[in-house]
């Protein structure tokens, strides 16, 4: 049962335009959701947060869109960089106090120089 | 510098050789978890730990145990290795109710069961 889930497993952008990714869940016990990066041969790297009470969150080139009522949440990344190639998970956290965070299958975005 | 530590990074291993995957972290952090990273699965939690001597089932913990005598240790057993164990397992450590960043992961342990 995938409680989180990343439809499109890759994704391909040129360079300079804007990347959008996106993640769906169904727990409506979720309270908190987190994008990570991660590198071939690395850990995956915290990225950017959202609580549930908020709507969209910024940091930089990277905003975070959440839809409470259609329990789907995006990632943009504009304008979109070389650097910027990795594999994207979305995570999710159910207000439990157990700190478990539930990850999508992962989105592979390639950006074209 | 802050980090949660694996090791080994890579491990070839033959099935029903007992072995054990080191995770040590230097931030303090009362909460430890082990994930699998599978094809089109995602990363799965085996299992967590909310603080020393406690410890409690993931996703996925058939074949897996875990120990938390110490607050910067979360060793990953696996007493009778399988094939279907081939995965790359990643540690990951945070503060209880860490709403900013998350966990803090490791770099990843390859594991391939023969």
């Amino acid at each position: 049962d995938q409680q989180v889930k990343q439809n499109s497993p890759s994704l391909s952008v040129q360079e300079g335009r804007i990347s959008i990714l996106n993640c769906d869940y169904t727990n409506s016990m979720f309270d908190y959701f987190l994008w990570y990066k991660k590198y071939p041969a690395e850990g995956p790297t915290f990225l950017i947060s959202i609580s549930s009470i908020k709507d969209k969150n910024e940091d930089g080139r990277f905003t975070v869109f959440l839809n409470k009522s259609a329990k789907h949440l995006s990632l943009h990344i504009v304008p979109s960089q070389p650097g910027d190639s990795a594999v994207y998970f979305c995570a999710a956290r159910a207000n439990f106090g157990n700190e478990k965070l539930t990850f999508g299958t992962g989105t592979r975005l390639t950006i074209i120089p | 510098e802050a980090q949660v530590t694996q090791n080994p990074r890579y491990l070839i291993t033959v099935t029903g050789k007992k072995l054990t995957v080191t995770c040590s972290q230097n931030m303090n952090h009362e909460y430890m978890s082990w994930y699998r990273q599978d094809p089109g699965l995602g990363l799965r939690q085996i299992y967590y730990s909310m603080n020393v001597e406690v410890t409690d089932k993931g996703d996925v913990p058939e074949g897996y145990k875990v120990s938390r005598k110490e607050k910067r240790n979360f060793p990953l057993i696996l007493e009778s290795p399988s094939p279907n164990q081939t995965s790359l397992y990643f540690c990951a450590s945070s503060f209880m109710s860490s709403n900013t960043y998350g966990y803090t992961f490791g770099s990843g342990t390859r594991l391939t069961v023969v």
